[in-house]
């Protein structure tokens, strides 16, 4: 049973546009989460993270949303740019827990 | 960068041989990490460790052995490879505290493990 789902395998976008990358979850005791974008061939970089005391969090041209009372939250990337193509995580862990739980991932497409 | 290397970076193997992957770091974090990850399923954790000598178990863990002797290295091991396992491998490091009062911390992963297992 997947704790954290991002229900979305793939996403195109056009460049300048906003990318919206969606995930839940269904472990009520998650409280910090992370987005980690991936390029092919490499490991998985941190991009952002909220802890559940937020609502948002903003770095440059990522912003994410958390929506606790629905366990959910996204990604939005603006404006987007044809880099910003690669895979993105979505990841949870509990306050006490030492592991994260990773979601499939979304592979974003941006288009020139 | 993280200091992170694994090793091998591509392995072909037959059904039923032994493999082990290693990651190697340089960055004296306490917690080491092995994840697989599949088409479908993301990242998935194997096996972690939360010092020398110190391991538990992930969610996909059976077929898997690890050890870490050193503060560094942590090694992964398939005694009998299936074809189940062919997957790309990816270590994994963290300090607690570095992110807030995190247990967890940041992850800096390596580059990645390909092992296809014919």
């Amino acid at each position: 049973d997947q704790q954290v789902k991002q229900n979305s395998p793939s996403l195109s976008v056009q460049e300048g546009r906003i990318s919206i990358l969606n995930c839940d979850y269904t472990n009520s005791m998650f409280d910090y989460f992370l987005w980690y974008k991936k390029y092919p061939a490499e490991g998985p970089t941190f991009l952002i993270s909220i802890s559940s005391i937020k609502d948002k969090n903003e770095d440059g041209r990522f912003t994410v949303f958390l929506n606790k009372s629905a366990k959910h939250l996204s990604l939005h990337i603006v404006p987007s740019q044809p880099g910003d193509s690669a895979v993105y995580f979505c990841a949870a862990s509990a306050q006490y827990g030492n592991k994260l739980v990773f979601g499939a991932g979304t592979i974003l497409r941006v288009k020139s | 960068d993280a200091g992170i290397t694994q090793s091998p970076r591509h392995k072909v193997t037959e059904t039923g041989t032994p493999v082990t992957l290693r990651c190697h770091q340089t960055e004296n974090h306490r917690y080491m990490y092995w994840y697989r990850q599949d088409p479908g399923h993301g990242l998935r954790l194997i096996h972690y460790s939360y010092g020398v000598k110190d391991t538990d178990k992930g969610e996909v863990s059976d077929g898997y052995s690890v050890s870490r002797s050193k503060t560094e290295d942590f090694l992964l091991t398939l005694e009998s490879a299936t074809s189940s396992q062919t997957s790309v491998y990816f270590c994994a490091i963290s300090e607690p505290g570095l992110a807030g009062n995190r247990d967890t911390g940041e992850l800096f992963f390596g580059e990645g493990s390909r092992l296809t297992v014919l």
